[in-house]
């Protein structure tokens, strides 16, 4: 069973819209949430973290969280084609330390 | 902006041999991490130290592997006698606190098992 679940894409994108991107997790019990941007054949680079329900906001970048539906998103706003990666949602499950990743979701953003 | 450093970026080795990548940790972080992405999959968990001991490990970090933190700077990662299927990029992490607390993850080490 899966942990934590993404669509992986392609997402396609045009350039000054909006990109959304979503997961969802198994765990009920999970109390982090993070979004990482990881380029091809780079490391992943924190984006958004958010611990609870609601909407966090950071520049073009929202993250959403709703715990009672075991859901998270990422807004961006004003794509732009450096915004062109894989997004990963990670999660801290119920006591661990550890961050569960998912597939991952491959945003290309179209000129 | 303080950061993560792995060495080295690239490691290739002979299937057997051991093999130990390093990581300098942001400095005043405490919680350090080891994952590893194998080409094309998602990035997977093998274990996390503190307070010089593992506090949580993966089913994947069995008794070939063994991280130390040999002094106040660095962490490493041994993989004692390598396979082939250790062919990965190797990423380390490291956190200021142990849970509601971002990760952040150095450059990776691209480790090729021959």
């Amino acid at each position: 069973q899966k942990e934590v679940e993404q669509n992986s894409g392609p997402l396609s994108v045009p350039e000054g819209a909006i990109a959304s991107l979503n997961c969802t997790y198994s765990d009920r019990g999970s109390q982090s949430f993070f979004w990482y941007r990881q380029y091809s054949g780079k490391s992943p680079e924190l984006i958004m973290s958010i611990y609870s329900n609601g909407d966090k906001e950071d520049g073009r970048f929202t993250a959403q969280l709703n715990k009672a539906s075991q859901y998270v998103s990422l807004l961006i706003r004003d794509s732009q084609p450096s915004d062109s990666a894989t997004y990963l949602c990670a999660v801290n499950g119920r006591g661990n330390e550890k961050l569960t990743f998912g597939t991952g979701t491959r945003l290309t953003i179209i000129p | 902006e303080p950061e993560v450093t792995q060495t080295p970026s690239h490691q290739v080795t002979q299937m057997g041999q051991e093999v130990i990548l390093r990581c300098v940790p942001i400095s005043n972080h405490l919680y350090f991490y080891w994952y590893r992405q194998i080409l094309g999959q998602k990035v997977e968990f093998l274990v996390s130290f503190y307070n010089n001991e593992i506090s949580e490990k993966s089913e994947i970090f069995d008794d070939q592997f063994s991280v130390e933190r040999p002094d106040g700077s660095n962490f490493t990662l041994k993989i004692r006698s390598t396979k082939l299927e250790d062919s990965a990029m190797y990423f380390c992490a490291s956190s200021g606190g142990r849970l509601n607390q971002p990760q952040h993850f150095g450059d990776g080490t691209r480790l090729s098992i021959l």
